[in-house]
C-alpha cells in the first residue's frame, strides 16, 4: 500500500549547525504534507506545512521543501538548538478520503553541544 | 486554552480488563482523531469523527470503539484488553473535514500485562 517514510533514523548534529531531516512519500495523490515534532514524553507538535503547489516554505528557523517529482519532502532546521532535539514525523494527506493523515515512522534529531 | 487533554496519563491493565480512554478538546474543533504509537513506528489511526454525531474506522480498529459524546469529547474504549494493545495514545483535533492541520494531547501510555 501506499506509505510514507523517512530516510534517517536518527540523526546527530553539533549545536549551531544546520539541519536536514528527510522524507519520502509514495503516493503521488497526496497533496498537503506536514511536519510534525515530538519531545520525549509529549504530543506531536505542529512545526510546518506546505501544498503541493509549493516548493518551499519558510517558517521561523525552519524551511520545509517538496519536491514532486521524486516525491521526496524535506525540513531543514537552521542553527540548530538543543531544544530541536525531538522525534520528527512528516504526514501527508489523503486524498479522497477526508482529512486523515498518514504519518511516516519518524527521525530522532540529537544535538550535541 | 487547554488545548486537548487526555485522561488518564498512565494505565495498567491485565488482559481481558476493559477500561476507556478520555478526550476532549476546547477549541471548537468539529474534527477529533484517535492514534496509537508503538516503537519504532509512526502513528496509526485508530477511529476518527469526521464531526460530532460520526465515527468511522481508521486503519488499526479491532479491539476498540469510540464514542463521539459531543462536540468536545471522544472516548476511545477497549473491552477486552490484549497485551498487543500495549501502546501510547494520543487523541487529536482539527478544525473541520477540509482542515489537515491536527492538534494533539499529551497521550495515555497503557499497559496490558
Amino acid at each position: 500500500g501506499e506509505s510514507v517514510g523517512l530516510h534517517l533514523p536518527t540523526l546527530s548534529v553539533q549545536e549551531g549547525d544546520n539541519s536536514i531531516i528527510n522524507c519520502a512519500y509514495s503516493n503521488s495523490a497526496s497533496d498537503y504534507f506536514i511536519w510534525y515534532k515530538q519531545e520525549s514524553g509529549k504530543g506531536p507538535q505542529f512545526i510546518i506545512d506546505i501544498r503541493s503547489n509549493m516548493d518551499k516554505r519558510q517558517g521561523q528557523r525552519v524551511t520545509v521543501l517538496l519536491n514532486k517529482t521524486v516525491k521526496h519532502l524535506s525540513l531543514q532546521i537552521a542553527a540548530t538548538q538543543p531544544g530541536d532535539s525531538a522525534v520528527y514525523f512528516c504526514a501527508e494527506n489523503n486524498p479522497g478520503g477526508g482529512n486523515k493523515l498518514t504519518f511516516g515512522t519518524g527521525t530522532q534529531l540529537k544535538v550535541e553541544l | 486554552n487547554a488545548g486537548v487533554t487526555q485522561t488518564p496519563k498512565f494505565q495498567v491493565l491485565k488482559t481481558g480488563q476493559s477500561m476507556t480512554l478520555q478526550c476532549a478538546q476546547d477549541m471548537n474543533h468539529n474534527s477529533m482523531y484517535w492514534y496509537r504509537q508503538d516503537p519504532g513506528m509512526g502513528l496509526r489511526l485508530i477511529y476518527y469523527s469526521a464531526s460530532e454525531g460520526t465515527t468511522d474506522k481508521g486503519e488499526v480498529p479491532n479491539g476498540y470503539n469510540v464514542s463521539r459524546l459531543n462536540k468536545r469529547e471522544f472516548s476511545l474504549r477497549l473491552e477486552s484488553a490484549a497485551p498487543s494493545q500495549t501502546s501510547v495514545y494520543f487523541c487529536a483535533s482539527s478544525e473541520d473535514s477540509s482542515s489537515y492541520e491536527q492538534y494533539f494531547g499529551p497521550g495515555t501510555r497503557l499497559t496490558v500485562t
